[in-house]
């Protein structure tokens, strides 16, 4: 079993909409959960990150940790075009150690 | 906001030649990292530094490698002699971590190697 599993997609929707993204995980140590976005050729650009279970809005961004079930969800409200680009989900089991990255799931945000 | 930045952008070198990667990271960050991802791959850790002292590496950060900060804000990755498999972009990342503050990694740019 993979440590961390991302479906890449890729994920097309309609400007406005509800986007979900998720991640499972099988590493129960991992503390840390984040969310980067990363457009092509470019370097990760963190959006998210929360420690432990539970959920963190910023803006038209949710992300949601359910360590019971290992599963991750980064929501985005009212999606733009601008909002295209690939999303990793990432973890960690301490701030400081190594992240292991999923795959990431190209969006496509169609105007 | 303060950010990681790396040069160069791109590098192009000959198989068996040295390269040096340069890193700046953020000022007040503690914790530094190589990262490293294959065209169409994952992100893929390859070395942590702190305290002047590597503090974890991955089976990829083999003899060929090493890090180093040769003053108070470069770190850089240096390949000793470049194989074809080391053409990827190379992430440096930087971390403000201590015990009373939960923070993660910032990343750069990047640096895109390719290896003839």
């Amino acid at each position: 079993q993979k440590e961390v599993e991302q479906d890449p997609g890729p994920l097309s929707v309609p400007e406005g909409a509800i986007v979900s993204l998720n991640c499972t995980y099988s590493n129960s140590a991992f503390q840390y959960f984040m969310w980067y976005r990363q457009h092509s050729r470019k370097g990760p650009e963190l959006l998210m990150y929360t420690y432990s279970s539970g959920n963190k809005e910023d803006g038209r961004f949710t992300a949601q940790v359910d360590k019971s079930s290992k599963y991750i969800s980064l929501f985005i409200r009212d999606s733009q075009p601008s909002d295209s680009a690939t999303y990793l989900c990432a973890m960690s089991g301490s701030s400081a150690s190594k992240i292991i990255f999923g795959s990431g799931t190209r969006l496509s945000i169609r105007p | 906001e303060p950010e990681v930045t790396q040069t160069p952008s791109h590098q192009v070198t000959q198989m068996g030649q040295e390269v040096i990667l340069r890193c700046v990271p953020i000022s007040n960050h503690l914790y530094f990292y190589w990262y490293r991802q294959i065209l169409g791959q994952k992100v893929e850790f390859l070395v942590s530094f702190y305290n002047n002292e590597i503090s974890e590496k991955s089976e990829i950060f083999d003899d060929q490698f090493s890090v180093e900060r040769p003053d108070g804000s470069n770190f850089t990755l240096k390949i000793r002699s470049t194989k074809l498999e080391d053409s990827a972009m190379y992430f440096c990342a930087s971390s403000p971590w201590t015990s009373r503050t939960k923070e993660t990694q910032y990343f750069g740019p990047g640096t895109r190697l390719l290896v003839l």
